[in-house]
Protein backbone atom coordinates (compact mmCIF):
# COMPACT_ATOMS: atom_id res chain seq x y z
CA UNK A 1 0.00 0.00 0.00
CA UNK A 2 0.78 3.35 -0.56
CA UNK A 3 -0.70 4.89 2.34
CA UNK A 4 0.56 8.10 3.54
CA UNK A 5 0.79 8.94 7.30
CA UNK A 6 0.64 12.14 8.87
CA UNK A 7 2.54 13.57 12.00
CA UNK A 8 1.75 14.69 14.42
CA UNK A 9 -1.85 13.62 15.14
CA UNK A 10 -2.42 16.66 16.47
CA UNK A 11 -0.91 19.98 17.12
CA UNK A 12 -1.81 22.81 18.82
CA UNK A 13 -0.37 26.43 18.33
CA UNK A 14 -0.41 30.17 19.19
CA UNK A 15 -2.11 32.57 16.82
CA UNK A 16 0.94 33.53 14.46
CA UNK A 17 3.29 30.84 15.00
CA UNK A 18 4.18 28.33 12.23
CA UNK A 19 2.71 24.53 11.73
CA UNK A 20 4.26 22.23 10.46
CA UNK A 21 2.99 18.63 9.41
CA UNK A 22 4.62 16.15 7.71
CA UNK A 23 3.64 12.48 5.83
CA UNK A 24 6.02 9.61 4.86
CA UNK A 25 4.06 7.04 2.10
CA UNK A 26 5.46 3.72 1.00
CA UNK A 27 5.50 3.29 -2.49
CA UNK A 28 6.27 5.05 -5.67
CA UNK A 29 3.85 8.43 -6.73
CA UNK A 30 2.76 10.46 -9.54
CA UNK A 31 2.32 13.47 -7.34
CA UNK A 32 1.32 14.26 -3.96
CA UNK A 33 -1.76 16.49 -2.56
CA UNK A 34 -2.87 18.02 0.92
CA UNK A 35 -6.22 18.65 1.64
CA UNK A 36 -7.88 20.36 4.79
CA UNK A 37 -11.51 18.88 6.32
CA UNK A 38 -13.33 21.80 8.78
CA UNK A 39 -15.69 19.56 11.06
CA UNK A 40 -15.31 16.24 9.77
CA UNK A 41 -17.43 16.87 6.64
CA UNK A 42 -15.97 17.41 3.07
CA UNK A 43 -12.60 17.82 1.82
CA UNK A 44 -11.29 21.15 0.64
CA UNK A 45 -7.91 20.75 -2.15
CA UNK A 46 -5.04 22.77 -1.11
CA UNK A 47 -1.57 21.70 -3.29
CA UNK A 48 -0.53 19.44 -5.41
CA UNK A 49 2.91 18.89 -5.64
CA UNK A 50 4.24 16.54 -8.46
CA UNK A 51 7.05 13.87 -8.11
CA UNK A 52 9.63 15.68 -9.94
CA UNK A 53 9.12 18.68 -7.84
CA UNK A 54 11.13 19.93 -4.49
CA UNK A 55 8.95 22.63 -3.62
CA UNK A 56 5.94 24.71 -3.97
CA UNK A 57 4.61 27.59 -2.61
CA UNK A 58 0.57 28.92 -2.69
CA UNK A 59 -0.13 32.06 -0.13
CA UNK A 60 0.82 30.89 3.22
CA UNK A 61 1.19 27.43 2.25
CA UNK A 62 4.48 25.84 1.49
CA UNK A 63 4.81 22.00 0.74
CA UNK A 64 8.01 19.93 -0.20
CA UNK A 65 8.65 16.80 -0.93
CA UNK A 66 11.56 14.21 -0.68
CA UNK A 67 10.76 11.38 -2.98
CA UNK A 68 14.10 9.37 -1.73
CA UNK A 69 12.88 9.40 1.57
CA UNK A 70 9.17 9.15 0.23
CA UNK A 71 7.89 12.18 2.53
CA UNK A 72 6.35 15.91 2.25
CA UNK A 73 5.91 18.40 4.64
CA UNK A 74 3.24 21.34 4.65
CA UNK A 75 4.31 24.77 6.57
CA UNK A 76 1.16 27.05 7.22
CA UNK A 77 2.96 30.25 8.08
CA UNK A 78 1.73 33.05 10.40
CA UNK A 79 -1.36 30.54 11.49
CA UNK A 80 -5.38 31.84 12.18
CA UNK A 81 -7.63 30.39 14.50
CA UNK A 82 -9.68 30.05 11.03
CA UNK A 83 -6.79 27.47 10.03
CA UNK A 84 -8.08 25.15 12.93
CA UNK A 85 -9.03 21.76 10.27
CA UNK A 86 -7.74 18.38 10.25
CA UNK A 87 -5.55 18.25 7.42
CA UNK A 88 -4.85 15.29 5.09
CA UNK A 89 -2.04 14.04 2.53
CA UNK A 90 -2.96 12.02 -0.27
CA UNK A 91 -0.71 10.36 -2.62
CA UNK A 92 -1.43 9.44 -6.59
CA UNK A 93 -0.31 7.70 -9.41
CA UNK A 94 -0.77 9.11 -12.91
CA UNK A 95 -4.62 9.70 -14.43
CA UNK A 96 -7.79 9.56 -12.23
CA UNK A 97 -6.88 6.40 -10.01
CA UNK A 98 -8.51 6.54 -6.71
CA UNK A 99 -5.79 9.04 -3.81
CA UNK A 100 -4.86 7.10 -0.86
CA UNK A 101 -4.83 8.88 2.34
CA UNK A 102 -3.45 9.59 5.56
CA UNK A 103 -5.63 9.62 8.40
CA UNK A 104 -4.32 13.12 8.88
CA UNK A 105 -2.76 15.56 11.54
CA UNK A 106 -5.92 17.50 13.88
CA UNK A 107 -4.77 21.23 13.90
CA UNK A 108 -6.35 23.87 16.44
CA UNK A 109 -4.69 27.58 16.83
CA UNK A 110 -5.72 29.29 19.27
CA UNK A 111 -6.35 32.85 19.35
CA UNK B 1 -20.08 26.92 -11.28
CA UNK B 2 -21.67 24.29 -8.59
CA UNK B 3 -19.74 22.07 -6.52
CA UNK B 4 -20.21 18.04 -5.76
CA UNK B 5 -23.28 18.04 -4.13
CA UNK B 6 -24.79 15.01 -1.87
CA UNK B 7 -27.75 14.28 -0.42
CA UNK B 8 -29.32 13.24 2.20
CA UNK B 9 -27.09 15.62 4.06
CA UNK B 10 -27.83 13.51 7.43
CA UNK B 11 -29.69 9.88 7.58
CA UNK B 12 -30.48 7.58 10.71
CA UNK B 13 -32.02 3.88 10.06
CA UNK B 14 -32.43 1.19 11.61
CA UNK B 15 -29.98 -1.70 11.42
CA UNK B 16 -30.75 -4.28 8.86
CA UNK B 17 -32.58 -1.50 6.78
CA UNK B 18 -31.49 -0.32 3.40
CA UNK B 19 -29.91 2.85 2.63
CA UNK B 20 -29.14 4.66 -0.51
CA UNK B 21 -26.61 7.56 -0.82
CA UNK B 22 -26.27 10.16 -4.03
CA UNK B 23 -23.93 12.01 -5.34
CA UNK B 24 -24.03 14.47 -8.35
CA UNK B 25 -20.35 15.14 -9.35
CA UNK B 26 -19.65 18.41 -11.09
CA UNK B 27 -20.45 18.77 -14.75
CA UNK B 28 -17.98 17.55 -17.30
CA UNK B 29 -15.85 15.43 -14.45
CA UNK B 30 -15.31 11.81 -15.82
CA UNK B 31 -14.31 10.17 -12.62
CA UNK B 32 -16.31 9.85 -9.76
CA UNK B 33 -15.30 8.26 -6.34
CA UNK B 34 -16.92 7.46 -3.11
CA UNK B 35 -14.79 7.22 0.37
CA UNK B 36 -15.68 6.26 3.82
CA UNK B 37 -14.75 8.18 6.89
CA UNK B 38 -15.39 6.65 10.41
CA UNK B 39 -14.95 9.38 13.24
CA UNK B 40 -11.51 10.62 13.91
CA UNK B 41 -10.57 8.45 11.19
CA UNK B 42 -9.02 8.78 7.67
CA UNK B 43 -10.16 8.24 4.21
CA UNK B 44 -11.12 4.63 3.36
CA UNK B 45 -11.24 4.59 -0.52
CA UNK B 46 -14.49 2.46 -1.71
CA UNK B 47 -15.06 2.39 -5.67
CA UNK B 48 -14.10 4.58 -8.46
CA UNK B 49 -15.80 5.17 -11.82
CA UNK B 50 -14.20 6.58 -14.83
CA UNK B 51 -16.04 7.40 -17.94
CA UNK B 52 -17.65 4.04 -19.23
CA UNK B 53 -15.04 1.73 -18.02
CA UNK B 54 -15.96 -1.10 -15.81
CA UNK B 55 -15.66 0.77 -11.98
CA UNK B 56 -13.32 -0.17 -9.21
CA UNK B 57 -15.11 -1.88 -7.04
CA UNK B 58 -12.08 -3.02 -4.91
CA UNK B 59 -12.96 -0.59 -1.74
CA UNK B 60 -16.03 -2.59 -1.43
CA UNK B 61 -16.08 -3.84 2.34
CA UNK B 62 -18.78 -6.37 1.92
CA UNK B 63 -21.48 -7.83 -0.87
CA UNK B 64 -23.97 -5.52 1.13
CA UNK B 65 -22.27 -2.46 -1.01
CA UNK B 66 -22.88 -1.44 -4.24
CA UNK B 67 -22.78 1.76 -6.36
CA UNK B 68 -24.01 2.49 -9.84
CA UNK B 69 -23.47 5.55 -11.84
CA UNK B 70 -25.44 6.80 -14.67
CA UNK B 71 -23.11 7.74 -17.85
CA UNK B 72 -21.10 10.14 -16.58
CA UNK B 73 -23.47 12.04 -13.97
CA UNK B 74 -25.47 10.72 -10.63
CA UNK B 75 -24.05 7.97 -8.76
CA UNK B 76 -25.74 5.97 -6.25
CA UNK B 77 -24.35 4.31 -3.32
CA UNK B 78 -26.20 1.60 -1.82
CA UNK B 79 -25.86 -0.27 1.85
CA UNK B 80 -28.06 -2.99 2.08
CA UNK B 81 -29.11 -4.67 5.86
CA UNK B 82 -27.08 -2.19 7.54
CA UNK B 83 -25.60 -2.67 10.40
CA UNK B 84 -24.04 -0.32 12.90
CA UNK B 85 -20.33 -0.72 12.25
CA UNK B 86 -21.73 1.57 8.43
CA UNK B 87 -22.14 4.38 10.52
CA UNK B 88 -20.01 6.59 9.40
CA UNK B 89 -19.48 9.70 7.04
CA UNK B 90 -19.66 8.82 2.93
CA UNK B 91 -18.24 11.38 0.87
CA UNK B 92 -17.72 11.64 -3.16
CA UNK B 93 -15.73 13.34 -5.02
CA UNK B 94 -15.53 13.89 -8.81
CA UNK B 95 -12.25 15.17 -10.93
CA UNK B 96 -11.60 15.70 -14.67
CA UNK B 97 -9.80 13.80 -17.29
CA UNK B 98 -6.12 14.66 -16.70
CA UNK B 99 -2.90 13.50 -15.99
CA UNK B 100 -2.81 14.71 -12.47
CA UNK B 101 -5.93 13.70 -9.94
CA UNK B 102 -7.00 16.64 -7.65
CA UNK B 103 -10.70 15.63 -6.31
CA UNK B 104 -13.04 17.73 -5.34
CA UNK B 105 -15.16 16.62 -2.85
CA UNK B 106 -19.18 16.97 -1.95
CA UNK B 107 -19.81 17.82 2.22
CA UNK B 108 -20.61 14.18 2.78
CA UNK B 109 -23.50 11.94 3.57
CA UNK B 110 -23.56 11.70 7.47
CA UNK B 111 -25.04 7.78 8.10
CA UNK B 112 -26.17 6.79 11.47
CA UNK B 113 -27.43 2.91 11.76
CA UNK B 114 -28.80 2.37 15.45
Amino acid sequence: SQQGEEDPQALSIQEGENATMNCSYKTSINNLQWYRQNSGRGLVHLILIRSNEREKHSGRLRVTLDTSKKSSSLLITASRAADTASYFCATGLSGNTPLVFGKGTRLSVIA
Amino acid sequence: GAGVSQSPSNKVTEKGKDVELRCDPISGHTALYWYRQRLGQGLEFLIYFQGNSAPDKSGLPSDRFSAERTGESVSTLTIQRTQQEDSAVYLCASSPQGYYNEQFFGPGTRLTVL
